[in-house]
């Protein structure tokens, strides 16, 4: 069973707002909703993540919905090297070793 | 300063032989982890490993082993390569496992079995 439904792809224009949506309708009370993103050829690169509230660091922002189904990843100005496949992944509870990927969304910036 | 590093970046070798992907963490981090990323790039946890426990993901073969001499090293040993391991690897850490802990990953080891 997928724990995560994200759209396969998405495309954004550069210097415009990137929002990629992900499901997560089974997350349990004590799993964070991370984010993840992996650039070719490189290791997945951590980018945020959050429980309840509405979470922003220098990368992106997260927005959750109250009922925390499901949640967005906004990279407020999509630059070319923002191209990857993003990944949301809930996580977390104490000794959750298992950090799942998923397809995840393969975001092209478009210049 | 690279904070989660492997070595090699490349490995190329013949099936049956035995190698070693070493990896090591500047970060201070209780726990690491290995993943494997096949041709159809789905990644997948192998190893998970801390100074209490090694928790092994119930379909990586026996062949694959994780060995710690020390908090800021998990090096992957395999025995008799098959054709089927070809992939990249990545390295991972984190404090200990839990809901506040991202994972910081290595840039993987490319492993091609010939």
């Amino acid at each position: 069973d997928a724990k995560t439904t994200q759209p396969p792809s998405m495309d954004c224009a550069e210097g415009r707002a990137a929002n990629l949506p992900c499901n997560h309708s089974t997350i349990s009370g004590n799993e964070y909703v991370y984010w993840y993103r992996q650039i070719h050829s490189q290791g997945p690169q951590y980018i945020i993540h959050g429980l309840k509230n509405n979470e922003t660091n220098e990368m992106a922002s997260l927005i959750i919905t109250e009922d925390r189904k499901s949640s967005t990843l906004i990279l407020p100005h999509a630059t070319l090297r923002d191209t990857a496949v993003y990944y949301c992944i809930p996580y977390g509870g104490a000794g959750s070793y298992q950090l799942t990927f998923g397809k995840g969304t393969k975001l092209s910036v478009i210049p | 300063d690279t904070a989660v590093s492997q070595t090699p970046k490349y490995l190329v070798t013949q099936m049956g032989n035995d190698k070693s992907i070493k990896c090591e963490q500047n970060l201070g981090h209780d726990t690491m982890y290995w993943y494997k990323q096949d041709s159809k790039k789905f990644l997948k946890i192998m190893f998970s490993y801390n100074n209490k426990e090694l928790i092994i993901n119930e379909t990586v073969p026996n062949r694959f082993s994780p060995k710690s001499p020390d908090k800021a090293h998990l090096n992957l040993h395999i025995n008799s390569l098959e054709l089927g391991d070809s992939a990249v690897y990545f390295c991972a850490s984190s404090q200990e496992g839990g809901y506040n802990s991202p994972l910081h990953f290595g840039n993987g080891t490319r492993l091609t079995v010939t």
